[in-house]
């Protein structure tokens, strides 16, 4: 079965520095991978995603995630935080066991960015 | 609006009770999901359909779980018998289309916060 573990539950930073939410996956075969962002009050949004090709994927807001297939890793980026990315984010999975219908979460970063 | 709504978007019963939780997804999207979200956790995969069929119901936690999909557009989870574990945010999604690799973006709606008391 495939799963998914965020490093980070809670991550507190300063306006303009750098971001890095760590995510790594368990399965083994061809995946698709994607970042979600839930903003206070609002609900789940895709933030980025991978499929193929480069394995750096450039997303809305500034975001970036680098897919390393070797480490099964799919780790978020954002050079510069502002207070408004104050949210939290979901890194998630999907894969043939369950047609790729079947997407897992990992249970989320929350990100608190102080002015 | 045209996003994937959901309702009610709180529910309050008491242990014992049956519920039922509506979801409505971006028209024209085939595909429908349903997701549970715990407090601290993130969503985890409940049913989908593709159409009217449920494709795959293997997160359904249990036989007092049940979704329906009558017409391929609205969706109905129902609860019987509701328990104190079962206080959850649950969660509606819909995609475009529900076969291939999955590449399509899937929307989420807002939410319904079911309370068991």
């Amino acid at each position: 079965a495939q799963s998914v573990s965020q490093h980070n539950h809670h991550v507190i930073l300063s306006e303009a520095a750098s971001l890095e939410l760590g995510c790594n996956y368990s399965y083994g075969g061809t995946v698709n991978l994607f970042w979600y962002v839930q903003y206070p009050g609002q609900h789940l949004q895709l933030l980025l995603k991978y499929f193929s090709g480069d394995p750096l994927v450039k997303g809305i807001k500034g975001f970036e995630a680098e897919f390393i297939k070797s480490k099964f890793s799919f780790n978020l980026r954002k050079p510069s935080v502002q207070w408004s990315d104050t949210a939290e984010y979901f890194c998630a999975v999907n894969g043939p066991s369950g047609g790729y219908q079947k997407v897992t979460f990992g249970t989320g970063t929350k990100l608190q960015v102080i002015p | 609006g045209a996003g994937v709504s959901q309702t009610p978007s709180n529910k309050v019963t008491e242990k014992g009770k049956y519920v039922e939780l509506r979801c409505d997804p971006i028209s024209g999207h085939t595909a429908l999901y349903w997701y549970r979200q715990s407090l601290g956790q993130g969503p985890e995969f409940l049913i989908y359909f593709q159409g009217t069929g449920a494709a795959d119901d293997s997160g359904l936690p249990n036989d007092r779980f049940f979704a329906v999909r009558p017409e391929g557009s609205v969706s109905t989870l129902k609860i019987q018998r509701t328990e104190r574990g079962d206080s959850a945010v649950y969660l509606c999604a819909s995609r475009r289309k529900g076969t291939g690799l999955a590449t399509d973006t899937q929307y989420f709606g807002p939410g319904t916060r079911l309370t068991v008391l």
